[in-house]
């Protein structure tokens, strides 16, 4: 089935260390991104990427960071500048690139607790 | 900047009541307003999709309105049922990577 499945589900981190979180689609979607989640909160845009070998700053990418090598990938590091990173993290996509399309498809999350 | 009010952070129906949660926004209309499903732990459920020039979307139990002059659109879940129980997020789209979340709603249906 296609979908997007986000790696790990839950982690754990002390201060200080960075982590990755994995998101693959294989869903053909040319666009992706990262969105933080906290308690009350609405969702907030870390970073997207509208193709591959191109991905922008959301609202809140400070202490992130991410690459974008095939279409299927959109990893997310989060480094020890991250000041709160403690937060469900979701990933998603949508296709086409560059258009108004509608809905979001959404990964299960990753929830990231530093300890 | 683009701020979004969900009507209240819960709201608690009897089985079978019609259940209608509001979503408000300042600032310029979106092109799309959009309203997802989330259970806890779960990433968001795509719902219902509704443009600037409609003004009301149904698909089964579920209807969407959307109102440019008054900067709002209500969602509605008629024949509630408590599988039905989740939060609703409301987003407005302006592009394809504007996507503005609001904080949702936590909707419980009792039997």
């Amino acid at each position: 089935d296609g979908g997007i499945t986000q790696s790990p589900k839950y982690l754990f981190r002390k201060e200080g260390q960075n982590v990755t979180l994995s998101c693959e689609q294989n869903l053909n979607h040319d666009a992706m991104y990262w969105y933080r989640q906290d308690p009350g909160q609405g969702l907030r845009l870390i970073y997207y990427s509208q193709i591959v070998n191109d991905f922008q700053k959301g609202d809140i990418a400070e202490g992130y960071s991410v690459s974008r090598e095939k279409k299927e990938s959109f990893p997310l590091t989060v480094t020890s500048a991250q000041k709160n990173p403690t937060a469900f993290y979701l990933c998603a996509s949508n296709p086409p690139a560059g258009e108004v399309t509608g809905e979001l498809f959404f990964g299960e999350g990753s929830r990231l607790t530093v300890l | 900047s683009q701020k979004i009010e969900q009507n209240s952070e819960a709201l608690n129906i009897q089985e079978g009541k019609t259940a209608t949660l509001t979503c408000n926004y300042t600032n310029y209309s979106p092109a799309y307003l959009q309203w997802y499903r989330q259970d806890p732990g779960r990433g968001p459920v795509f719902l219902l999709l509704i443009r600037e020039n409609e003004k009301e979307k149904r698909k089964e139990r579920l209807k969407v309105t959307f109102d440019t002059t008054l900067k709002q659109s209500l969602f509605h879940i008629t024949a509630s049922q408590p599988a039905d129980s989740a939060t609703y997020l409301c987003a407005l789209q302006y592009s394809a990577s504007k996507i503005i979340f609001g904080s949702g709603t936590r909707l419980s249906i009792r039997p």
